[in-house]
C-alpha cells in the first residue's frame, strides 16, 4: 500500500537554530499536506501543496513540494519554543484511492 | 465556528469490554473521518463517511470495530470486544464535501484517549 515516510523521527535544537523535516512517498502524490500536533493536542492543518516544485512560506516556515511530487520538506528558520510539537506530512495519491495517508511524524523539541 | 466535538476525552476499560466514542463534526462538513493514533505514530484512517454513506472502511477491523453516521451528522465508533492493542487516541475529523475547494483539508477534534487494561 501507499507509504509516507518522514525523517528524522526526532530532533532537539537550540532555540534560534533552524530545523528541517523531510517527507517521502512511495507513490506520486496529487497533493501533500502538513499538520502540527502540540504535545497532548490534536493535529492542526498548516498548509497544502499541489503543484510540482511549489514553495510556500508562512512566516518562519517554508514548505516545498518536489518536482516529481513524491517528496516534500518543511523548514523552520530560527526556531522558537512555540514551535515544539510533532510535524506530520500527509499525502493523497490517486493510485491509492485518494486517501490521505499520514507519515509517522517528526518530533521537534526546542531548548531555550 | 465551533470545532469538531468528541466525547469522552478519556476512557479506561478492561480487555473484552466494549466502548463507544461520539463525534459531532463542523456544521456543513459532509465528510467525516475516524482515525486511530497509536502513541508515537501518525494517524491511521479507520473509516471515512460522506454524508451518511461509507466511502472507505478498508482499514477498519470489522470483527470488532463498527461505526455509523445516522442522518449524516453525528457519528459513533464502537469497539467490541476491546483488545490491549486498541489502546490509542481515536481522532474524529471532518472536511467539506469532495470536489469543493479545500475539501481535502481536515479539521480534527481533540480526540478520545482509550486505555485497555
Amino acid at each position: 500500500g501507499q507509504q509516507v515516510m518522514q525523517i528524522p523521527q526526532y530532533q532537539h535544537v537550540q532555540e534560534g537554530e533552524d530545523f528541517t523535516t523531510y517527507c517521502n512517498s512511495s507513490t506520486t502524490l496529487s497533493n501533500i499536506q502538513w499538520y502540527k500536533q502540540r504535545p497532548g493536542g490534536h493535529p492542526v492543518f498548516l498548509i497544502q501543496l499541489v503543484k510540482s516544485g511549489e514553495v510556500k512560506k508562512q512566516k518562519r516556515l517554508t514548505f516545498q513540494f518536489g518536482e516529481a511530487k513524491k517528496n516534500s520538506s518543511l523548514h523552520i528558520t530560527a526556531t522558537q519554543t512555540t514551535d515544539v510539537g510533532t510535524y506530520f506530512c500527509a499525502g493523497i495519491s490517486m493510485e491509492y484511492g485518494n486517501k490521505l495517508v499520514f507519515g509517522a511524524g517528526t518530533i521537534l523539541r526546542v531548548k531555550s | 465556528e465551533a470545532g469538531v466535538a468528541q466525547s469522552p476525552r478519556y476512557k479506561i476499560i478492561e480487555k473484552r469490554q466494549s466502548v463507544a466514542f461520539w463525534c459531532n463534526p463542523i456544521s456543513g462538513h459532509a465528510t467525516l473521518y475516524w482515525y486511530q493514533q497509536i502513541l508515537g505514530q501518525g494517524p491511521k484512517l479507520l473509516i471515512q463517511f460522506q454524508n451518511n454513506g461509507v466511502v472507505d472502511d478498508s482499514q477498519l477491523p470489522k470483527d470488532r470495530f463498527s461505526a455509523e453516521r445516522l442522518k449524516g451528522v453525528d457519528s459513533t465508533l464502537k469497539i467490541q470486544p476491546a483488545k490491549l492493542e486498541d489502546s490509542a487516541v481515536y481522532l474524529c475529523a471532518s472536511s467539506l464535501i469532495t470536489g469543493t475547494p479545500g475539501a481535502n483539508v481536515l479539521t480534527f477534534g481533540a480526540g478520545s484517549r482509550l486505555t485497555v487494561l
